[in-house]
């Protein structure tokens, strides 16, 4: 099973300022990583796969970049709507696995 | 717009069975596969199960649900479903159905809101 581990746990910034998000897998995944959203009481959201691609209707704020074991989601300028939890997620082999999340909340 | 609603939550005994349906709408169901995701309360999220299209091949998380959990579609009623056996204390969360994205497997694209189990002596 491979793992995936994100960091930091918790990110605290304020509107306006770059996030930057870190998952890491225990073995290559190559670019099969995807990115989520979640508010309290949502549903995820899919914002990015294939560890760079936006999905439908996601601002260009959010961005992806990395490969083999190394993985970073970047918000360029945080809205309020941004806070919340992102999950990493590999689909390179089964089981599909999730990372911790990082909570980015309001500083 | 593609609707995904799951029912069939609800307090269950320690050891008992429950079965969980995702109806669908707003897509060709079987065209794609589908999934079963969890969070139990305050944590993270957890992938359970995944089914192809047609409902041939099926995955299940290995440890935690094989061979008490059982999913299933009904690709004439665009219906999932997830069979739950033997429930335990652990199996406590919200399990959300969730579309496999077309242009890259094993992403959701789609959510539904998700559905409480709660297991308790």
């Amino acid at each position: 099973e491979i793992v995936l581990t994100q960091s930091p746990a918790t990110l605290s910034l304020s509107p306006g300022e770059r996030a930057t998000l870190s998952c890491r897998a225990s073995q290559s995944v190559s670019s099969s990583l995807a990115w989520y959203q979640q508010k309290p009481g949502q549903a995820p959201r899919l914002l990015i796969y294939d560890a760079s691609n936006r999905a439908t209707g996601i601002p260009a704020r959010f961005s992806g970049s990395g490969s083999g074991t190394d993985f970073t989601l970047t918000i360029s300028s945080l809205e309020p709507e941004d806070f919340a939890v992102y999950y990493c997620q590999q689909r390179s082999s089964w089981p599909l696995t999730f990372g911790g999340g990082t909570k980015v909340e309001i500083k | 717009e593609v609707q995904l609603l799951e029912s069939g939550g609800g307090l269950v005994q320690t050891g008992g069975s429950l079965r969980l349906s995702c109806a669908a709408s707003g897509f060709s169901f079987s065209n794609y596969a589908l999934n079963w995701v969890r969070q139990a309360p305050g944590k993270g999220l957890e992938w359970v199960s995944s089914i192809s299209g047609s409902g041939g091949t099926t995955y299940y998380a290995a440890d935690s649900v094989k061979g008490r959990f059982t999913i299933s579609r009904d690709n004439s009623k665009n219906t999932l479903f997830l069979q739950m056996n033997s429930l335990r204390a652990e199996d406590t969360a919200v399990y959300y159905c969730a579309k496999m994205a077309g242009y890259s497997g094993g992403y959701s694209d789609y959510w539904g809101q998700g559905t409480l189990v709660t297991v308790s002596s």
